[in-house]
């Protein structure tokens, strides 16, 4: 079976640009939830997205943004990008119903100058 | 509110010695608990898991993790140190009866196995 796949692995975005994260979910796995990883911390939950609709959310600005398509892969959007939106972008698929079997991708480094 | 604490940044222990890394929680209800291990540049990988059951979970990798409730902590071990096992290592807890599949991650604890 395929793991999660994340795109692009590096992204430089300068201040006041919008990026956008892609996710592949795992073959089976119909619930995507994003994480931020600042540098030397642990993951932050950002959302979650079942059946296409955002059903969990975490302490971030509307101007982070998610789409979850009819296959289950999924699209993360910043706008006007900050300096302190320099992370690592984790994505997470799971199954429905256990709750245990999360699945991580490799992420997405983004780097804001 | 839930959240996790890992209270050592680096923990630093020879080739073939016991490792433990510390993790302790805080959730108004029961909780599942897991390991992550990440590696420089990758993403999280899965070591080990608590739902219910026995408290002595066992996990890849020859880890094993004991929860314990009156404590609230969940500490992860290997009899057994390698120098592979050098990497960055994150407990993480989950609300059983929350809505969505929110992780709350501890700040992570750097695990350097000498040789």
């Amino acid at each position: 079976e395929t793991g999660v796949t994340q795109s692009p692995t590096h992204l430089i975005k300068t201040r006041g640009q919008q990026v956008t994260l892609r996710c592949s979910s795992q073959s089976g796995h119909n619930t995507v939830s994003w994480y931020q990883q600042a540098l030397g911390q642990g993951p932050q939950f950002i959302f979650q997205y079942y059946r296409e609709e955002e059903n969990g959310r975490g302490n971030f600005p509307p101007r982070f943004s998610g789409l979850q398509f009819p296959n289950y892969s999924s699209e993360l959007n910043v706008n006007a990008l900050e300096l302190d939106d320099s992370a690592l972008y984790l994505c997470a698929s799971s199954p429905t119903g256990k709750i245990e079997g999360y699945t991580f991708g490799s992420g997405t480094r983004l780097t804001v100058v | 509110a839930q959240s996790v604490a890992q209270p050592e940044d680096q923990v630093n222990v020879a080739e073939g010695n016991p490792l433990t890394v510390k993790c302790t929680y805080s959730v108004s209800g029961n909780p599942y608990l897991f390991w992550y291990v990440q590696y420089p540049n990758r993403g999280l990988q899965f070591l080990l898991k608590y739902i219910t059951g026995d408290n002595l979970v066992k996990g890849s990798y020859g880890f094993e993790a004991e929860f314990n409730k009156s404590q609230t902590s969940f500490h992860l071990k290997k009899p057994s140190a390698l120098v592979s096992d050098s990497a960055l290592y994150f407990c993480a807890v989950r609300l059983l009866k929350a809505a969505g599949n929110k992780l709350t991650f501890g700040g992570g604890t750097r695990v350097l196995v000498k040789p």
